[in-house]
């Protein structure tokens, strides 16, 4: 089965810093999902990659994939305490249906 | 408003007890879906259903059932057979059944403990 990992697993940053968090397949990815999380609620959809090399943004947040389709990076410029919570990365392990897997998700910490 | 609802927030088990968390979408989608959240872990994938009386078991369906018995309603029964029921549990909904841009929209969550 597909298992997708994430790195790092926690990560604090004093608020106005970049930062870059990874998520890495076993295996090629047909598509890469990425969501976000507020403690304690539902996730929601920040951006979806499909092609090798790919590259999207919304607003400060970045997210690329690289060539070979196994890798994934979210990067947020300038951060805000709004930018905290739990990033997970998301994918289909065949490409296509409805049983998308979760990789185990960064938690964001923003300082004032 | 669209979206999807579940219900309870919180909900407590007693030993052998089976216990319904409630899953409502008005988002006319097809697929719906069951993740169960550990501290610190990712989300795993209990069920998923495509349409109308039809589910798939998903990675940890063991100790668990549902029904898809109406397009809006996706509801998940623990049942006593889960032995380490308590985590967070997230419903989800996306408009495709079994295409490659699955964008996932989610509950609330429920957050099921154990007494």
């Amino acid at each position: 089965s597909q298992e997708l990992e994430q790195s790092p697993q926690s990560l604090i940053v004093q608020e106005g810093k970049n930062l870059t968090i990874n998520c890495t397949s076993s295996k090629t990815l047909y598509g890469l999902y990425w969501y976000k999380q507020k403690y304690g609620e539902g996730l929601i959809f920040l951006m979806m990659l499909q092609k090798g090399g790919e590259e999207k943004s919304h607003e400060k947040i970045t997210a690329k994939l690289d060539e070979k389709k196994q890798q994934s990076s979210l990067h947020i410029t300038a951060s805000q305490p709004s930018h905290a919570g739990i990033y997970l990365c998301g994918a289909l392990p065949s490409g296509a249906g409805n049983d998308m897997r979760f990789g185990a998700g960064t938690r964001l910490t923003v300082k004032p | 408003d669209g979206g999807i609802t579940q219900s309870p927030k919180y909900l407590f088990r007693k030993e052998g007890q089976n216990v319904t968390l409630s899953c409502e979408q008005n988002l006319n989608h097809d697929a719906m879906y069951w993740y169960r959240q550990d501290p610190g872990q990712g989300l795993r994938l209990i069920y998923y259903s495509q349409i109308v009386n039809d589910f798939q078991k998903g990675d940890i369906a063991e100790g668990y059932s549902v029904s898809r018995e109406k397009k809006e309603s996706f509801p998940l029964t623990v049942t006593s057979a889960q032995k380490n029921p308590t985590a967070f549990y997230l419903c989800a909904s996306s408009m495709e059944t079994g295409g490659t841009n699955e964008k996932l929209f989610f509950g609330s969550g429920t957050q099921l403990s154990v007494l």
